[in-house]
């Protein structure tokens, strides 16, 4: 079965400060997995997949397979990352999974 | 831009109602995803579909059906309504497996 965990309902950090969100997954195969976002008043929308390799608004996520983790990391939080944060799977016949969601707040 | 348009952003119905939501995408995408999201538990996927009239269910189908008769379309219907199913409705579309979800601005289902 596919399933995605964010241990943290809200993580509350200050500005300037690094910044992990965490995610666990389970799957038997190989996963393609996603961060989403949603900012105040705004649609959900993509913010990173770990087969891109990206580095967008200065997030990064490294999948370590032998963990099953998708952690999501800034080194220095500016309050505009302000957000909900979704962890997601897609295994098979294209299911995409999406875990509980980690509201991050970032403080002045 | 993709754009994905769902019909109401707010609606309000009784217990036993049948309620249709819609929405419409406009990049001829080929999957297509209708999720409740609701405080705690995040987004919930209901069913999926990755070609006209082909559906899947998701993890919480129950309660639901939905209909996909046009590419651009697809449909969640609630066959008769209960307050458990008060929460909001996000519809999403992609291009294919493994391909970014574009999203709609939801659908905040109240049912009294």
């Amino acid at each position: 079965a596919q399933r995605v965990t964010q241990p943290e309902k809200l993580l509350s950090v200050f500005k300037g400060a690094p910044v992990e969100l965490k995610c666990n997954y389970s799957y038997s195969g190989s996963p393609e997995l996603f961060w989403y976002v949603q900012y105040s008043r705004q649609r959900l929308q993509l913010l990173l997949r770990h087969i891109s390799r990206e580095s967008i608004k200065g997030f990064t996520a490294d999948l370590n397979k032998g963990e099953t983790s998708f952690h999501l990391k800034k080194p220095f939080a500016q309050e505009e990352d302000s957000a909900m944060y979704y962890c997601a799977l897609e295994g098979s016949s294209y299911k995409l999974i999406f875990g509980s969601g980690t509201r991050l707040l970032v403080r002045p | 831009d993709v754009k994905v348009t769902q019909s109401s952003r707010y609606l309000v119905k009784r217990t036993g109602e049948k309620v249709f939501l819609e929405c419409v995408q406009d990049m001829d995408h080929e999957n297509m995803f209708w999720y409740r999201q609701d405080p705690g538990l995040g987004l919930r996927l209901i069913y999926f579909s990755y070609d006209v009239k082909m559906k899947e269910k998701g993890d919480i189908p129950e309660g639901y059906s939905v209909s996909r008769e046009k590419k651009e379309r697809f449909s969640l219907i609630l066959e008769s309504a209960s307050t458990n199913q008060t929460s909001m409705y996000l519809c999403a579309s992609s291009l294919g497996g493994r391909e970014k979800l574009f999203f709609g601005s939801g659908t905040q289902l109240s049912v009294l």
